[in-house]
């Protein structure tokens, strides 16, 4: 099966603690992306990368990590939780990055704060 | 900047009628367009994208979308609506360097 893996489906946790959530695309593809969608589903990218370049949305705050072990695993760390980090994040990848590429999309990880 | 503008945050709609959710943009040269759908605790599912060109766009499940660069817009329609379209809707923008700029979506409830 091709597609977009993530895990865990949920997590819950303390402010404070340190998280990290998993990404694989077993669609061949170069380019990964997290975005963060929050509890009135506005969508919001972090992170674009591929393995020449990461680009970050610069109003992402420096507690949020992307790692990347190859081209098909793109994990997200965070370092320190806080309460507005709650949200479901999504995972997703294309073929390239051009702007004609479809990006293909994970089910997601809900995070919850308390 | 470029943007998004999904005007209708919940479309109810009765089954077997037809559906039109609005999407305007504002992007400066070729937009590449896109709608997908989020079903419940899911991920999102390509419905339909543009490219430069033909103007109406077939997309899955019936659905199709219009271009039109003279309102800035890529409206969504489908003839006749089925339980199953019960979902969330998102007009996207690529924006250049890769990442796609979200609408804040439309709830879409089919009533019986």
């Amino acid at each position: 099966e091709t597609a977009v893996f993530q895990t865990p489906n949920y997590h819950v946790t303390q402010v404070g603690n340190e998280v990290s959530f998993n990404c694989k695309q077993t669609l061949g593809h170069d380019t990964m992306y997290w975005y963060k969608q929050d509890s009135k589903k506005l969508l919001k990218i972090m992170f674009s990368y591929n393995n020449k370049q990461l680009i970050v949305n610069e109003t992402v705050p420096r507690r949020f990590s992307p790692q990347s072990s190859d081209k098909a695993h793109l994990n997200l760390r965070i370092k320190s939780v806080e309460p507005e980090d709650s949200a479901v994040y999504l995972c997703a990848s294309s073929r390239t990055g051009g702007n004609q590429d479809t990006q293909y999309f994970g089910p997601g990880t809900r995070l919850l704060v308390l | 900047a470029q943007s998004v503008t999904q005007p209708d945050a919940r479309v109810t709609v009765s089954e077997g009628a037809s559906l039109q959710l609005r999407c305007k943009y504002s992007y400066f040269g070729t937009p590449y367009l896109f709608w997908y759908v989020q079903y419940p605790r899911q991920g999102l599912q390509l419905l339909l994208k543009y490219y430069p060109g033909d103007p109406v766009v077939q997309g899955v499940n019936g659905f199709e979308a219009e271009f039109s660069k003279s309102n800035s817009s890529f409206h969504l329609r489908k003839a006749s609506v089925h339980w199953s379209d019960w979902a969330v809707y998102f007009c996207a923008v690529h924006q250049g360097g890769r990442a796609l700029i979200f609408g804040t979506g439309t709830t879409v409830s089919v009533s019986p």
